[in-house]
């Protein structure tokens, strides 16, 4: 069975540092592009970031860039956030990609872990 | 403001048919697939629809969907009341060299 489990998600004050986990489980984590998708308190989805198989390409959202990295090793996937803002506040979810190449079809989510930036 | 434009809500009551349309653009629905996601309260997103037409193992063939141009649409067939939830539609956007979603349609069975 497919599992992916984020962890990280906490309080932080503004212009403060993060790093976002997502364990996964049942797949071959490898040949998957992996993501993370925000959504904001009562707000909509938004995509953050894609990491290719091979973790060579990475794409953000224009909000994010220079800001947070994503990376992956043999089983997790990372998402590492400098200067966090307030308007980063969501829950953050790790996702799997349905092929092996990119796309926005991902088929298994985590149950995703909850960052609030607050002074 | 959303890449992709869904209608905010949409209603029916049981056993109906609703649609649910995504306007996009030539640098996204234009170039590449439409994927459909629902997210029932409280939950994460599941997949619903991919490769604009096609159903994942385990969805139910109630649900289907369909694209033109720039342009998608989700249908959902015989509503049941476990279908309240809200739907998004999600495309890579070429020009932006990342996934786009829709703003989210909350679907209420009367």
């Amino acid at each position: 069975e497919v599992q992916l489990v984020e962890s990280g998600g906490t309080l932080v004050r503004p212009g403060e540092s993060l790093r976002l986990s997502c364990g996964s489980s049942g797949f071959t984590f490898s040949s998957y592009p992996m993501s993370w998708v925000r959504q904001a308190p009562g707000q909509g989805l938004q995509w953050v970031s894609t990491i290719s198989t091979g973790g060579g390409d990475m794409y953000y959202v224009d909000s994010v860039k220079g800001r947070f990295t994503i990376s992956r090793d043999k089983y997790m996937l990372y998402l590492q956030m400098h200067s966090l803002r307030a308007e980063d506040t969501a829950v953050y979810y790790c996702a799997k990609g349905y092929f092996n190449d990119l796309s926005a079809s991902l088929d298994y989510w985590g149950p995703g872990t909850l960052v609030t930036v607050s002074s | 403001q959303a890449v992709l434009t869904q209608p905010p809500s949409v209603s029916g009551a049981p056993w109906q048919r609703v649609t649910i349309s995504c306007s996009g653009s030539s640098s996204n629905i234009g170039q590449n697939s439409v994927n459909w996601y629902q997210q029932l309260p409280g939950k994460a997103p599941k997949l619903l629809i991919f490769y604009d037409n096609l159903l994942p193992s385990g969805v139910s063939d109630r649900f289907s969907g369909s694209k033109s141009g720039t342009s998608g649409s989700l249908a959902i067939r015989g509503l049941q009341s476990e279908d309240e939830a809200n739907y998004y539609c999600a495309v890579w956007d070429d020009s932006v060299s990342g996934l786009v979603f829709g703003g989210g349609t909350k679907l209420t069975v009367l």
